[in-house]
């Protein structure tokens, strides 16, 4: 069974860096046939999708966040983790991690963590 | 960037009703469109991919359908289990985007 679950600090101060990790049971992040992917949803509202990494290490994300963004794998520990710069009240959401499948046709996302509330506080 | 629209926003129906959730792009995804399930204080639970493909263990009380721009999640008869939000994903074009959720609630 794939279980994924995030952790990292619940509270950021504006400006600052979140920084997040998922770690992966079940499956293995070196996998070439997944990418590894992060998702946010703020309080009450829809979802966003962040960005994933490959095993190889490279990565795709949203232009919205991509100035600010860094996504990276960890074959040896079985995780991946995302940091986000400069960070805002616009920031504060829940953050789930995610497995999607590498195919050509893009991602779709499951299984999900149960995800991690981060609140950027001023 | 494809944004989705999806409708109604919120759909008042009793258990063992049939539930008909719609989703539109802004332009063509072809049948790269997925459809997720939300509870309350719970992750997304992916039902459906490529527009018609039900995911592992999804009860087949649930289908998707349609290509293009327009598509459709119905739920053959509502358990008391399904009222919850659910959510459209194109996952054809970058940025991968997502609709803004149908909430299915009890009348």
């Amino acid at each position: 069974q794939v279980q994924l679950q995030e952790s990292g600090p619940g509270l950021v101060k504006a400006s600052e860096t979140l920084s997040l990790t998922c770690s992966v049971s079940g499956s293995s992040v070196s996998n070439y046939t997944y990418y590894w992917s992060w998702i946010r949803q703020p309080p009450g509202k829809g979802l966003e999708w962040i960005g994933y990494v490959y095993y190889s290490g490279i990565t795709n994300s949203n232009p919205s966040l991509k100035s600010r963004l860094t996504i990276a794998v960890d074959t040896s520990k079985n995780q991946f983790s995302l940091k986000l710069t400069s960070v805002t009240a616009a920031d504060t959401a829940v953050y789930f991690c995610a497995r999607a499948p590498s195919l050509l046709t893009g991602p779709w996302f499951d299984p999900w963590g149960q995800g991690t509330l981060v609140t950027v506080s001023s | 960037e494809i944004v989705l629209t999806q409708s109604p926003a919120t759909l008042s129906l009793s258990p063992g009703e049939r539930a008909t959730l719609s989703c539109r792009a802004s332009q063509s995804v072809s049948n790269y469109l997925a459809w997720y399930q939300q509870k309350p204080g719970q992750a997304p639970r992916l039902l459906i991919y490529d527009a018609s493909n039900r995911a592992t263990g999804i009860p087949a009380r649930f289908s998707g359908s349609g290509s293009g721009t327009d598509f459709t999640l119905t739920i053959s008869s509502l358990e008391p289990e399904d009222f919850a939000v659910y959510y459209c994903q194109q996952h054809g074009n970058w940025p991968f985007t997502f609709g803004p959720g149908t909430t299915v609630d009890i009348k």
